[in-house]
């Protein structure tokens, strides 16, 4: 079945670069997004991007997808403090846009 | 600057009693959701709806939960009768159906005591 794997957790100075990954498995995606979770609120959408796309920016992020190896990956630049948050991975799925999620990647920045 | 919102955003109860959660989508958005986020399943699809017509709820647990749109500004989620493994986060989301990118509200926080 279609499933979503992302690491639990990333740390990074802050100022440097963030690289959170993501697998999915369904071929047939058609849109990919990020979503981002700070502690006790909802999902804020940062940015998504369209199967037929190798790469969206937007500001600091960059979104690069190869749909060969159904990878995906969001690049913060000069990553803040105000950054630490969860984020999600999540494809789209069906032809009424169920979401699958993935486990989510804790983004810890230090000074 | 439209958003989701949701209500109650925490509830307690004990276990054995009735919880109602209301989701107000944003006005215009015809498809609405409704996840749980626990730490051991991270978050689940429930339910949604599209022009208020419930178009999946498998991810529901059938015997105790129930989702609705009495209207297009309202969305419910009952659980008759909570029980302590309910306790989790509940968010809602709606979509508008030319770019389908769904906007979460805040959640509640449900804790089943």
């Amino acid at each position: 079945g279609e499933d979503v794997e992302q690491s639990l957790f990333l740390s990074v100075r802050e100022g440097d670069s963030s690289v959170i990954n993501c697998t999915y498995t369904d071929s047939s995606s058609t849109y990919l997004y990020w979503y981002k979770q700070e502690p006790g609120a909802g999902l804020q959408l940062l940015t998504y991007i369209f199967s037929n796309m190798d790469m969206k920016q937007d500001q600091r992020l960059t979104v690069l997808l190869n749909k060969k190896d159904k990878h995906l990956s969001l690049r913060i630049a000069d990553t803040q403090t105000g950054d630490s948050a969860i984020y999600f991975c999540a494809e789209r799925f069906g032809g009424y846009n169920k979401l699958i999620f993935g486990a989510g990647t804790r983004l810890a920045v230090h000074p | 600057d439209a958003r989701v919102t949701q209500t109650p955003r925490h509830k307690v109860t004990e276990m054995g009693q009735e919880v109602t959660m209301r989701c107000q989508p944003i006005l215009g958005h015809n498809t609405v959701f409704w996840y749980r986020q626990t730490m051991m399943q991270g978050l689940e699809l429930l339910a949604y709806f599209r022009n208020r017509a419930p178009l999946d709820d498998s991810g529901m647990p059938k015997d105790r939960f129930s989702a609705e749109m009495p209207d297009a500004t309202l969305a419910t989620l009952k659980i008759q009768p909570s029980e302590p493994r309910d306790s989790a986060v509940y968010f809602c989301a709606s979509a508008p159906t030319t770019t389908d990118t769904q906007y979460f509200g805040p959640g509640t926080r449900l804790t089943v005591l």
